[in-house]
């Protein structure tokens, strides 16, 4: 079993839509990290968290530490949203660990 | 700052050829990471470096892979000899503090095709 689970895999959305993608995790951490990955390949990093909530733009991350749980949600989607969205956690007490992340589809 | 630097971005070889792929980090991040990103594992750590110092290299595939930091500007992560098994694109990223702790600037990655 995976340390880091992510759902939806694959998500098809029409724009507009609030977008809700899941992240559980299975071990100890210290923080849990967001990142986006656009279809060039780049990546870049959304959020860092270790505890509540936080939000940029459209873009809010929450993270429940008992549960071990965190939802990255993206309200009124764009298709620039488009893009492969990826879960990681630091679990204690060293090593990045990611889900295989959740391909997201906004169409116009 | 330009950002992480890696070169090359595309690399095509053949079995048993060495690969060298080079990472400049940003400028003033005293951590590297080197990471690995295939359609079957995903991304996955191999190796990081604080102030040039391996840190930990257990995700190393094997004695075929190695990487240097011989100094704060520049990192090479060494594939020698290269197998069909080892294509994926290979990122770099920085940090200014230890990971968890802040947030990691990630390079454009390398592209590396094994022929």
């Amino acid at each position: 079993k995976n340390e880091v689970e992510q759902s939806p895999q694959n998500l098809t959305a029409q724009e507009g839509e609030f977008i809700t993608i899941n992240c559980s995790y299975s071990v100890g951490i210290s923080a849990l990290h967001w990142l986006q990955q656009h279809p060039g390949g780049g990546i870049v990093s959304l959020f860092m968290l270790s505890s509540g909530k936080k939000k940029h733009g459209r873009l809010i991350a929450t993270i429940n530490i008992q549960e071990k749980h965190s939802s990255l949600h993206i309200t009124a989607s764009h298709p620039r949203d488009s893009a492969v969205y990826i879960c990681a956690v630091n679990p204690l007490p060293d090593g990045l660990t990611f889900g295989k992340g959740t391909h997201l589809i906004i169409q116009p | 700052d330009a950002g992480v630097i890696q070169s090359p971005r595309h690399e095509v070889t053949e079995m048993g050829q060495e690969v060298t792929l080079r990472c400049k980090p940003i400028s003033g991040h005293d951590y590297l990471f080197w990471y690995r990103q295939t359609m079957m594992r995903g991304l996955e750590l191999l190796i990081y470096f604080n102030n040039n110092v391996p840190i930990d290299d257990s995700g190393m595939p094997e004695d075929r892979f190695s990487a240097k930091m011989p100094n704060a500007s520049f990192s090479t992560l060494k594939i020698q000899p290269s197998e069909p098994r080892d294509s994926a694109v290979y990122f770099c990223a920085s940090s200014l503090r230890p990971r968890g702790y802040n947030e990691q600037f990630f390079g454009p990655g390398t592209r590396l095709t094994v022929l």
